[in-house]
């Protein structure tokens, strides 16, 4: 069965410089999740879509932004990088916003140097 | 304190062995309930929702108390490839939809 795809899979970037990080979700799934995890940390969750719409947000700093797509393929983009951005970001989709179970991507790892 | 808390192990068990995971939760708003598995450097994948009614999927056993607002994780007859971090997870209460994730029980089965 199809699952979530996230590139890229890894990213080094500089302090100061911009990323997007791309998530395709599992095919009929109308809604992504976006999380963080830090290093020995469980995930965070960031912010989330339903039906291209923002449903919800966490605790995704303003230098953050995001959005869904017509084909409901999400990005996260983020802005002047800093060391502590260094972390894993999962992407998660579910079909509706109704608690349901969400299904993970294998992750993003950003590395700022 | 974290909304949702579990013992953070580790747990080393011989296979074959039966190891329960707790976790408790305090918001009693939520609605949703989960038990993922992470294994190193990848992402949480889903062992199992968990109803208050109970359920059960082969070798893996969850219990829901709402009233305690406590969940539990069984697994029989552990296998090496059950060596993984346990994630106890909520969804609802002020936001719908996103997962709380508790810090996660490691297990560790061992010959």
């Amino acid at each position: 069965a199809a699952g979530v795809i996230q590139s890229p899979r890894h990213l080094i970037k500089e302090k100061r410089e911009t990323a997007t990080l791309k998530c395709y979700p599992i095919p009929r799934h109308d809604t992504v999740y976006w999380y963080q995890q830090g290093p020995g940390q469980d995930p965070q969750f960031l912010i989330s879509f339903y039906e291209k719409m923002q449903s919800d947000k966490g605790s995704i700093p303003d230098r953050f932004s995001a959005q869904q797509f017509s084909d409901y393929h999400s990005e996260l983009n983020m802005s002047s990088l800093e060391l502590g951005d260094s972390a894993l970001y999962f992407c998660a989709s579910s079909l509706g916003t109704g608690g349901g179970e969400q299904y993970f991507g294998p992750g993003t790892r950003l590395t700022v140097t | 304190r974290k909304e949702v808390e579990q013992d953070p192990g580790p747990f080393n068990v011989p296979e074959g062995a039966t190891v329960a995971f707790n976790c408790t939760y305090s918001n009693s708003a939520s609605q949703s309930f989960f038990w993922y598995r992470q294994d190193c450097r990848k992402e949480p994948k889903l062992l199992m929702s968990v109803y208050s009614s109970g359920n059960e999927d082969g070798r893996f056993t969850a219990q829901l108390n709402r009233a305690s607002q406590y969940i539990s994780l069984l697994i029989r007859d552990s296998k090496l490839s059950d060596s993984a971090t346990y994630l106890c997870v909520v969804s609802g209460g002020t936001s719908y939809g996103k997962l709380t994730f508790g810090q996660g029980t490691i297990l560790t089965v061992h010959p």
